[in-house]
């Protein structure tokens, strides 16, 4: 069974155009995230839901809307795709501990490649 | 503000021999400290973590770090490396505690290249 899985795993588009990249994790974590990978790997935070609420809203244009319809899901639309939105999306959960708030430890996705022509 | 700096954007070491990826961290206490694993085309996976105790963490696939914290440094090491562990690594940093909002902090990331 997939943890934490992402659809699509590719995703070629044109300039202008509205994507939908959907998440979901069966490992009953309370807190998902939305990542940003560009080519040279660096890992920019974009979202972070707990419990559905978000949580954590970095500067990332309005274009990006993450919603989260439950606990386990947490789904990332794009409006007015542009070239810089090309990158590779993760996914990811972080499960919570008794005495630590946050374990810190997130598991991640296999990631959405988008490529904006 | 915290930082997280891997000075070696790549290393190459031949299959067999030991490895040592460099991480040190800008942090006003000790913060939590993560090292993943991306392998080509996947996600990252945790390998190891330090939250408190032995400053010696071992992890998965046979890795382990040290966290020393007068030099803010937590070091992967692997004594004998395989043509497997080629992938990108990544240092990551976490405040304390780590309340509903909290954000890891990454490094930049050490892309392993293996020789045979």
């Amino acid at each position: 069974d997939t943890a934490v899985s992402q659809t699509p795993k590719y995703l070629v588009t044109q300039m202008g155009n509205d994507k939908s990249i959907k998440c979901e994790q069966n490992l009953g974590h309370d807190t998902m995230y939305w990542y940003k990978q560009d080519s040279k790997k660096f890992l920019k935070i974009m979202f972070s839901y707990n419990n559905k609420e978000l949580i954590i809203n970095e500067t990332v244009p309005n274009r990006f809307s993450p919603k989260s319809p439950d606990k386990a899901h947490l789904n990332l639309h794009i409006n007015s795709l542009e070239l810089g939105d090309s990158a590779v999306y993760f996914c990811a959960s972080s499960p919570r501990d008794r005495e630590i708030s946050n374990t810190g430890e997130l598991f991640f996705g296999e990631g959405s490649r988008l490529t904006v022509l | 503000a915290q930082s997280v700096t891997q000075p070696d954007i790549h290393i190459t070491v031949s299959e067999g021999a030991s490895l040592e990826l460099r991480c040190n961290y800008s942090y006003g206490a000790t913060p939590y400290l993560f090292w993943y694993v991306q392998s080509p085309g996947q996600g990252l996976q945790l390998l190891l973590k330090y939250f408190s105790g032995d400053t010696l963490v071992q992890g998965i696939k046979g890795f382990e770090a040290e966290f020393k914290r007068s030099q803010s440094s937590f070091n992967l090491r692997k004594p004998s490396v395989h043509w497997s562990d080629a992938a990108e690594y990544f240092c990551a940093v976490g405040a304390v505690p780590m309340d509903s909002n909290y954000q890891l902090i990454w490094g930049a990331g050490t892309k392993l290249i293996i020789k045979p």
